[in-house]
């Protein structure tokens, strides 16, 4: 059971150089979404489509920029690293209306920006 | 602006014992409540699921209940395991924010020593 799977697991990167972390679920849902998680601070939402064709700004969308490239797809693109975008990211899934469904969550990109 | 406070930050218990773990949050206009579980370098999986209507929710050892109007959650877990050992995060849906803009409480690292 695949579920939510999230590539590449751990990246280094120098501060300018740009990066596309990929996310695909195999679950039909609707709804994909961006995290950042930082020691102190909790997860914090970046971006996210509620449905295929649709994509809307998060808490932190400032530095990133997302596709939704098809039902199963949300990539997130850091133009122009920065070493304040050092964090774990997470993509999740849920069913169109999330309201009493749970988010599913992949295990997570280790991003490190030097 | 919603915030979701979790305490203690960290436990530390011996096998077998009864635990509560708190949540809180400061604004009680919210769809749901939701406790998470993070093993250390995975993503987060979902344990319980509390809609607002509701006042508790049970899934085998673990039994959360929420108070919305004091705004305050639980989650008890009996008879606890070292397998239990993990991060615990709830998160509350408010009412009025984009879909999926779950709100994170910062977790509770639980120790259970066998």
């Amino acid at each position: 059971n695949a579920g939510v799977t999230q590539t590449p697991k751990f990246q280094v990167l120098k501060t300018g150089q740009s990066m596309t972390l990929q996310c695909a679920q195999d679950m039909n849902h609707n709804s994909m979404y961006w995290y950042r998680q930082d020691p102190g601070m909790g997860l914090r939402l970046i971006y996210y489509s509620a449905s295929e064709g649709t994509t809307d700004k998060g808490e932190v969308p400032n530095g990133y920029n997302v596709s939704r490239l098809n039902k199963r797809e949300f990539s997130l693109r850091l133009e122009s690293a920065a070493p304040s975008q050092t964090s774990v990211y997470f993509c999740a899934s849920s069913p169109q209306n999330q309201f009493g469904r749970p988010q599913h969550f992949g295990d997570g990109t280790r991003l490190s920006i030097l | 602006k919603q915030e979701v406070t979790q305490i203690p930050a960290a436990l530390s218990v011996p096998e077998g014992e009864n635990l509560v773990l708190n949540c809180s949050f400061t604004d009680s206009a919210i769809y749901n409540l939701q406790w998470f579980r993070q093993d250390p370098g995975k993503g987060l999986t979902s344990l319980l699921l509390i809609q607002s209507s509701q006042r508790e929710q049970t899934s085998g050892r673990l039994n959360a209940s929420l108070d919305k109007s004091s705004g305050r959650s639980t989650l008890y877990i009996a008879a606890s395991q070292p397998g239990d050992s993990a991060t615990y995060l709830c998160a509350v849906t408010p009412y009025g924010g984009s879909q999926g803009n779950l709100i994170f409480g910062k977790g509770t690292k639980l120790s259970v020593k066998p």
